[in-house]
């Protein structure tokens, strides 16, 4: 079964500080991405990544910055956190191709930010 | 701009059969996915419907109607730990996600 592991499942943080959120898969996907959670709202995605050292854009990447320097970790940083960003964050891998293939999630990060 | 519609929440008994609806409107279309999540849980896959008509899993079920629009996710003989929300989520023509806002759906005895 694919494993993805979200390094935290809840993390207070306050205005202005840097955040790192990390993800882990183990079935070798090439796939990453990163998306927020938030009450009424579908999922958001922030940022993805097709492979290591790249990034891609999603629809709400401002205030968010990504890194993937191995194929199997993709790290979410919140340069300066603001109280807009408390939200649920979702880390989800899936194997290459476009996009059909089902994405595997992980349990989620419940970032607070005060 | 693109649009997925879903109930916000739902309430169904124990041993009952409930039908969550999904409408889209979507620049193109490449499949449809349902995905159940438990409070607190990750999303987990359900079902991938991108051509017309019925597809039976077990006790789901998943139905796409391209020309309308729509989709249905069926569950049959509700069992409790059915409780959960129900995300659906359109792929468009570039391949991207849109993901409708869940439908929490609540099962009584």
């Amino acid at each position: 079964d694919v494993k993805v592991t979200q390094s935290s499942r809840y993390l207070v943080k306050r205005t202005g500080e840097k955040v790192f959120l990390e993800c882990v898969q183990d079935m070798d996907h090439e796939n990453m991405f990163w998306y927020r959670q938030d009450p009424g709202l579908g999922l958001r995605l922030i940022y993805f990544s097709y492979d290591v050292k790249m990034k891609e854009k999603g629809d709400i990447p401002e205030g968010y910055s990504v890194s993937r320097e191995k194929k199997e970790r993709f790290s979410l940083i919140l340069e300066s956190a603001s109280t807009n960003q408390t939200s649920m964050y979702l880390c989800a891998s899936s194997p290459p191709g476009q996009g059909v293939s089902p994405l595997h999630f992980g349990n989620g990060t419940r970032l607070t930010v005060t | 701009g693109q649009n997925i519609d879903q109930p916000t929440e739902m309430t169904a008994t124990e041993g009952a059969i409930v039908q969550i609806n999904c409408t889209y409107q979507t620049s193109g279309f490449n499949g449809l996915f349902w995905y159940q999540q438990h409070a607190g849980e990750a999303p987990t896959f359900l079902s991938y419907n991108v051509l017309d008509g019925l597809e039976e899993k077990g006790r789901f079920s998943s139905f796409l109607s391209r020309s309308k629009g729509y989709s249905y996710l069926l569950l049959k003989e509700l069992q409790m730990k059915d409780s959960a929300s129900y995300l659906c989520a359109v792929l468009d023509s570039n391949y991207q996600l849109i993901w409708g806002a869940g439908t929490k759906l609540i099962i009584k005895p």
